[in-house]
């Protein structure tokens, strides 16, 4: 059975420095990994998705490695702002579970101005 | 641009009491979703439908029934609601249920409680 692990479950920068989100998976087995932002009484927004033959994705200052020997995921959002504070769940969509996605817990993020 | 829609947003529910959530998608999805989140748990997969006419059961079906109306409708039933329900339900689309990678969007949530 896949497991997705995101530790720490939250987290607290000041403004300015750079956030670093980790999400380890299980089954190495996986077409993608997924990662989204949530905000407080929302939805999922999707941020990113890498594809199992990728190493990574950037978009703006957000940037996701991917290393499926390892079975990790890494987040890293640069200069951090108070903008940024929101959970972040990732999700990888594997084979075995017949292409469904399985959620980590999230990591929730608080940046201070 | 409305995206996936799901209602009601809030509810409460006496124990045993019936309820529909209903969600509809505008970008001409084929596979829906619904999820529940619970605190430190994550998004657990309830039902899902890959296409139109086609349902299957998730990770946490049990006292759960859903229907894919059409294309662009997917309802989620309660039955006879029970406590351990009270939970905050997503639903979401994709473009199909391939590996290859579709992204998938999420309504905005149903926050249910059973007392």
């Amino acid at each position: 059975k896949q497991e997705v692990t995101q530790i720490p479950a939250a987290l607290s920068v000041p403004e300015g420095e750079n956030l670093v989100l980790n999400c380890s998976f299980t089954d190495s087995a996986i077409y993608n990994l997924q990662w989204f932002r949530q905000d407080p009484g929302k939805g999922l927004t999707s941020l990113l998705l890498i594809q199992s033959s990728q190493r990574e994705q950037t978009s703006g200052r957000l940037n996701a490695s991917l290393d499926k020997s390892s079975g990790r995921s890494t987040l890293y959002i640069a200069a951090s702002q108070p903008g940024d504070s929101a959970t972040y769940l990732c999700a990888v969509r594997r084979r075995a579970a017949g292409n469904k996605l399985t959620f980590g817990g999230g990591t929730r993020v608080l940046v201070k101005p | 641009n409305a995206g996936v829609t799901q209602t009601p947003k809030f509810q409460v529910l006496k124990t045993g009491q019936s309820m529909t959530l209903q969600c509809a998608q505008d970008m001409n999805h084929n596979s829906m979703y619904w999820y529940r989140q619970d605190p430190g748990m994550g998004l657990r997969l309830i039902y899902y439908s890959a296409s139109e006419g086609t349902t299957d059961k998730g990770e946490v079906p049990n006292g759960y029934n859903v229907s894919r109306l059409n294309k662009r409708e997917f309802s989620l039933r309660l039955e006879s609601a029970a406590p351990s329900q009270t939970s905050v339900y997503f639903c979401a689309s994709s473009e199909a249920d391939r590996g290859s990678g579709n992204t998938i969007y999420f309504g905005e949530g149903s926050w249910l409680t059973v007392v």
